[in-house]
């Protein structure tokens, strides 16, 4: 089966920076996602790994290590507009995409 | 371009009706994905439909299913609705369904069964 774990919540004060865990144990893998959840709203595409190392997209950076099953989202220069679930997402042997239940980021002033 | 219909966005209905889910993916792209989300469960995958084929499924009931038409809208039916069936459903349009793909979200509709 799938299992993929990320922490449930965070607090983290706007300008500093916050790293988002996800654990991932699936069949077969064929590449990772994150995405942003505002409340009461879609889930929007941030970043794919498929190769282990770090991909950087201006605030945002995504990391992979596949023999470790293991992911990390970075986010720098926190703003408030940052509060929202980050979602991990994994694409198994079959391209299924199976979501982990979402790490709640709070930013605070 | 547009994005990812969904509709209704709200619906309320009784435990044991029916009821069916629209969604009208992007134009162009052929694979739409169907979520259940849910608080305590998160984003539970339902069922992939890639050129009116249903390519993946999750481990849902019988009483779950859907249907793409070759325009590549899709619908997904719950039938005998239980309480446990509230919960936002959303959809997800990719351009195919290869693994780099990125999917797109709709908004989703809101459920509650009462």
């Amino acid at each position: 089966g799938q299992n993929i774990d990320q922490p449930t919540e965070m607090t983290a004060t706007e300008g500093a920076i916050v790293q988002i865990n996800c654990t991932y144990q699936t069949s077969g893998f064929n590449g990772l996602f994150w995405y942003q959840q505002h409340a009461g709203e879609a889930p929007t595409f941030l970043s794919y790994n498929v190769l282990d190392g770090l991909e950087e997209k201006g605030r945002f950076s995504s990391f992979l290590s596949r023999s470790k099953g293991y992911s990390y989202l970075l986010l720098k220069e926190l703003q408030m507009k940052d509060s929202a679930s980050y979602l991990c997402a994994v694409r198994d042997g079959n391209n299924r995409l199976a979501f982990g239940k979402g790490n709640q980021v709070v930013v605070i002033p | 371009k547009a994005g990812v219909t969904q509709t209704p966005r709200y619906l309320i209905k009784t435990r044991g009706q029916q009821v069916t889910l629209s969604c009208s993916p992007i134009s162009g792209h052929r694979s739409v994905s169907w979520y259940q989300q849910t608080p305590g469960q998160g984003l539970q995958f339902l069922f992939e439909y890639f050129s009116e084929t249903q390519r993946n499924k999750g481990n849902f009931p019988g009483r779950f299913s859907g249907r793409q038409f070759s325009n590549s809208r899709s619908e997904m039916n719950v039938s005998t609705l239980e309480l446990g069936d509230s919960a936002l459903y959303l959809c997800a349009s990719s351009l195919d369904s290869g693994p780099n793909t990125e999917a797109f979200f709709g908004q989703g509709t809101r459920l509650t069964v009462v």
